[in-house]
């Protein structure tokens, strides 16, 4: 397997633009994770899916973060819109099973000018 | 709110000394506790994941304790090598429904030839 896999690697908005982060989770893998890191925080859980479903959205910042999981093999994290202080490196990772351990894609660095 | 401590937040060792770091976390509704090693300009990778109080986990130069009625768990590098240097994260999975896997801010270890 490819392993957890996010796109792009870079990405460069302007304020106010809607930026869209993908990840493609390890096959198999039945809960996947959106983490943003940030100096001041570290990894910050943003939301997490078990089986498609999303089970716990309590760390997504405002309204204007939303993510999605349409099928076992995609998912998404949106910003809209987006502004400077989203800019940070926002991590995708999946699991077997709870409790098992985490695979990391190689994260999406975002800034906003 | 899920509380992951991790100290010191950072330490800088010479070649050769042996080292240890802690991890504190909620000693109730526990389901795991995970060790990860972040390389700078790499993604988290698994190092141990436990969950039985008592547990201990080796690899290499590499071992890690858990006292889950505590809370606290310990990551032990004995000899410590410049390879070894990066960030060592924690990070707590809760048990029933929730499944979160929170991170802690990290041990930055520096090893010097």
């Amino acid at each position: 397997d490819a392993g957890v896999i996010q796109s792009p690697r870079h990405e460069v908005t302007e304020m106010g633009q809607e930026v869209t982060l993908r990840c493609k989770p390890i096959s198999g893998h039945n809960s996947l994770f959106w983490y943003r890191q940030t100096m001041m925080r570290g990894l910050e859980l943003l939301i997490y899916f078990n089986n498609n479903v999303p089970i716990d959205d309590s760390g997504m910042p405002e309204d204007r973060f939303s993510a999605k999981m349409p099928n076992a093999s995609f998912s998404t994290l949106k910003i809209q819109p987006s502004e400077p202080r989203d800019s940070a490196v926002y991590f995708c990772a999946s699991c077997r099973d709870i409790g098992a351990e985490a695979f990391f894609g190689q994260g999406t660095r975002l800034t906003v000018v | 709110i899920l509380n992951v401590e991790q100290s010191p937040q950072s330490l800088h060792v010479q070649e050769g000394d042996s080292t240890n770091f802690t991890c504190s976390f909620p000693s109730s509704n526990f389901y795991a506790l995970h060790w990860y090693r972040w390389e700078t300009a790499k993604s988290p990778e698994a190092l141990f994941v436990m969950t039985l109080n008592g547990d201990e986990k080796k690899k290499g130069r590499i071992s890690a304790t858990l006292n889950t009625k505590e809370g606290y768990s310990y990551l032990y590098i004995k000899g410590s090598q410049p390879e070894d240097s990066a960030t060592y994260l924690c990070a707590f999975h809760g048990s029933g429904n929730t499944g979160k896997l929170i991170f802690g801010q990290g041990t930055t270890l520096q090893v010097k030839p």
